[in-house]
């Protein structure tokens, strides 16, 4: 059982491109957790996903930043016209689904190695 | 906001002393995680301790956990040059569907 999986590792973007960042859950996980960690800093969430749903993008930046978790295929976290700022390490969390409302809390959560956006 | 603050910021020891450090959050909580990340590496989970939990262990490490302080606290003992990386705890704050995190305590384990 493959755990969670991003991609890439690395990515370096000029400014004004756009990142595209991966995430693979767990087999058998349906909740997708993205989270950035600045340097030396601790990882701050960004933003919730089911499939096909965003739960909480609560720490989500208004501008430049979405998210999604199709059907089919991995979940893609998109920042558009990157900006110096927003190089840091992106996570990407997994855990299963369950039935209750706060089901995902009483279980661990599976990061995935993370991808780290240079801007220059 | 952050939820969770560690406390010291930076341990340094050697090996075989033990390692102790120290988690605060704000809110209530379901309960509170701790991970370790190694340098330019995600995190891996070490422990759980639920809210009506005080005490759990799990090999070397033990964690404590006082809800009337918001306060939680992890032991490693005879600590190893290979438990050098950050620790940090996670809360679940007023049971929202997501993981808050701590700023981290960086240890540094010397042969």
């Amino acid at each position: 059982n493959a755990g969670v999986m991003q991609n890439p590792r690395h990515l370096v973007r000029r400014r004004g491109q756009e990142a595209r960042l991966r995430c693979s859950p767990m087999k058998g996980h349906s909740h997708v957790y993205w989270y950035r960690q600045l340097p030396e800093e601790g990882l701050k969430f960004m933003v919730y996903l089911q499939k096909e749903n965003i739960i909480d993008e609560s720490g989500m930046p208004k501008e430049r930043f979405s998210a999604e978790f199709p059907k089919e295929g991995p979940s893609i976290l998109r920042i558009q016209q990157v900006v110096r700022g927003d190089s840091a390490a992106y996570f990407c969390a997994s855990s299963p689904s369950r039935q209750g409302a706060k089901y995902l809390l009483n279980t661990e959560a599976f990061f995935g190695q993370g991808t780290r956006l240079t801007v220059v | 906001s952050q939820q969770g603050e560690e406390d010291p910021q930076a341990l340094s020891i050697q090996e075989g002393e033990n390692a102790t450090m120290n988690c605060s959050y704000k809110t209530s909580i379901n309960n509170l995680q701790w991970y370790r990340q190694n340098s330019g590496r995600g995190l891996v989970h070490l422990i759980l301790i639920r809210s009506n939990e005080r005490e759990k262990h799990s090999g070397r490490l033990r964690v404590t956990l006082d809800t009337s302080k918001k306060s939680s606290s992890l032991l490693i003992t005879a600590s190893r040059a290979a438990d050098t990386a950050s620790y940090f705890c996670a809360t679940d704050a007023n049971g929202f569907q997501k993981l808050v995190f701590g700023t981290g305590t960086r240890l540094l384990v010397s042969p």
